[in-house]
């Protein structure tokens, strides 16, 4: 069971918007602590997508974008294409834990 | 190139031991924390653990905590990894990744930049 919780799977047809959520509580991200997205492609190690809720790194396009609100955040990809096809993680900090803590995944499938 | 290379994972048995290594370059690996996570067959992530710059400050996922020491070679641009006492749960691939938000501890703003390819462990009698 992760301390942030995301949705096990989502899908969408090449062109469109989806978004995945990631919920936590306010020992993270209610506590105003910064939420960050990964990227794993199959087959390979996860990568840097989104950090500090919402500033994409260098070389991230920006059909990639993520927000935050209270106890929850989100990670929005529009214009989806086929090698968007991958699993993503949030990740934050909890000071109950005092850990870095991740949801368990959530894998995008492109229709 | 920023480049993250983790080695000496393998086959062990059950209650053995064992030590990734992690060889960093292209960046000032001195200035930068570190931290270790794993990934169990076909599961997520899960942060094991985090030393600061200096090593003045370490941090352990209760899973590994006792069981785990990190450290690191500031001299070498080496992170290192002692596993002991080790279970079939902690099968999976583990990655180094550099840390980002605070080079000192672990905080509100900490997250992981780069990334190694990772290295396998395999607990198994």
């Amino acid at each position: 069971q992760s301390v942030l919780t995301q949705p096990p799977s989502v899908s969408g047809a090449p062109g469109q918007r989806v978004t995945i959520s990631c919920t936590g509580s306010s020992s993270n991200i209610g506590a105003g602590y910064d939420v960050h997205w990964y990227q794993q492609l199959p087959g390979a190690a996860p990568k840097l997508l989104i950090y500090g809720n919402s500033n994409r790194p260098s070389g991230v396009p920006d059909r990639f974008s993520g927000s935050k609100s209270g106890t929850s955040a989100s990670l929005a990809i529009t214009g989806l294409q086929a090698e968007d096809e991958a699993d993503y993680y949030c990740q934050s900090y909890d000071s109950t834990l005092i850990s870095v803590v991740f949801g368990g995944g959530t894998k995008l499938t492109v229709l | 190139e920023v480049q993250l290379v983790e080695s000496g994972g393998g086959l062990v048995q059950p209650g053995g031991s064992l030590r990734l290594s992690c060889a960093a370059s292209g960046f000032t690996f001195s200035s930068y924390s570190m931290n270790w996570v794993r990934q169990a067959p076909g599961k997520g992530l899960e942060w094991l653990s985090y030393i600061s710059s200096s090593s003045g400050t370490i941090y352990y996922a209760d899973s590994v905590k006792g069981r785990f020491t990190i450290s690191r070679d500031n001299a070498k641009n080496s992170l290192y990894l002692q596993m002991s006492s080790l279970r079939a749960e902690d099968t999976g691939v583990y990655y180094c990744a550099s840390g980002q938000g605070s080079s000192l501890y672990l905080s509100g703003y900490s997250y992981m930049d780069v990334w190694g390819k990772g290295t396998t462990v395999t607990v198994s009698s």
